[in-house]
């Protein structure tokens, strides 16, 4: 079947880094997104990968590895307002959206 | 705020009942997706129009349909209603040929 998997939580400390893993399995397959929520809120979008590599924007980077099926996000200087879910998410063959089931992110002082 | 409006915000309902939640999408797109998001879980893809025409069909109940008009907004209906369909419902829209999806406020759905 079609599916992203990620981790369920993780916790971090503020300041710090964050690395949040999605593995996917998907037809079709041609880039990877990641979308956070806020407890309550609308998903929003973070970034896009349509090629490999490393894709930056400002605290936010996100990564892509076709050949591994393999991606994350990365977060750096890490803000208790981080604190939300995060979602990686990839089109599939026939143009359905499948998302993952989130991870969790705590952000401690 | 994302440019996507879902109305109504909130809708409380009985069982058995038949209710519309409606989405305008952001100006210039022509794809409207439709989501449903139990309590802690993922979104689940429902189904997906560009410009009024059903392009993708999720995992979508039959008591479950929907349309995008020509002024390209998008209802969303849920008949019969069980009380495990109580859920927040995101409409998401987005431009010819991006990726990225601009999600609406959802429309929280409590089925009693």
């Amino acid at each position: 079947g079609q599916s992203l998997e990620q981790p369920s939580e993780v916790t971090a400390v503020e300041g710090a880094i964050v690395q949040i893993n999605c593995t996917y399995q998907t037809s079709g397959f041609y880039g990877l997104s990641w979308y956070q929520q806020h407890d309550g809120g609308a998903p929003t979008f973070l970034s896009y990968n349509g090629l490999d590599g490393l894709e930056e924007t400002g605290r936010f980077s996100s990564f892509l590895s076709r050949s591994d099926s393999y991606g994350y996000l990365l977060l750096q200087e890490l803000q208790m307002k981080d604190s939300a879910s995060y979602f990686c998410a990839a089109p599939t063959g026939g143009f359905k959206t499948i998302f993952g089931a989130g991870t969790r992110l705590f952000v401690k002082a | 705020d994302s440019g996507v409006t879902q109305t109504p915000k909130h809708l409380i309902t009985a069982t058995g009942q038949r209710v519309t939640l409606r989405c305008s999408p952001r100006s210039g797109d022509l794809s409207v997706y439709w989501y449903q998001q139990s309590l802690d879980q993922g979104l689940q893809f429902l189904i997906q129009y560009y410009n009024g025409e059903e392009r993708a069909k999720g995992n979508i109940l039959e008591r479950f349909s929907a349309q995008q008009f020509p002024d390209l907004h998008s209802e969303l209906n849920l008949s019969s209603l069980e009380l495990g369909d109580s859920a927040l419902y995101f409409c998401a829209s987005s431009s010819p040929g991006a990726e990225t999806q601009y999600f609406g406020p959802g429309t929280r759905l409590l089925v009693l």
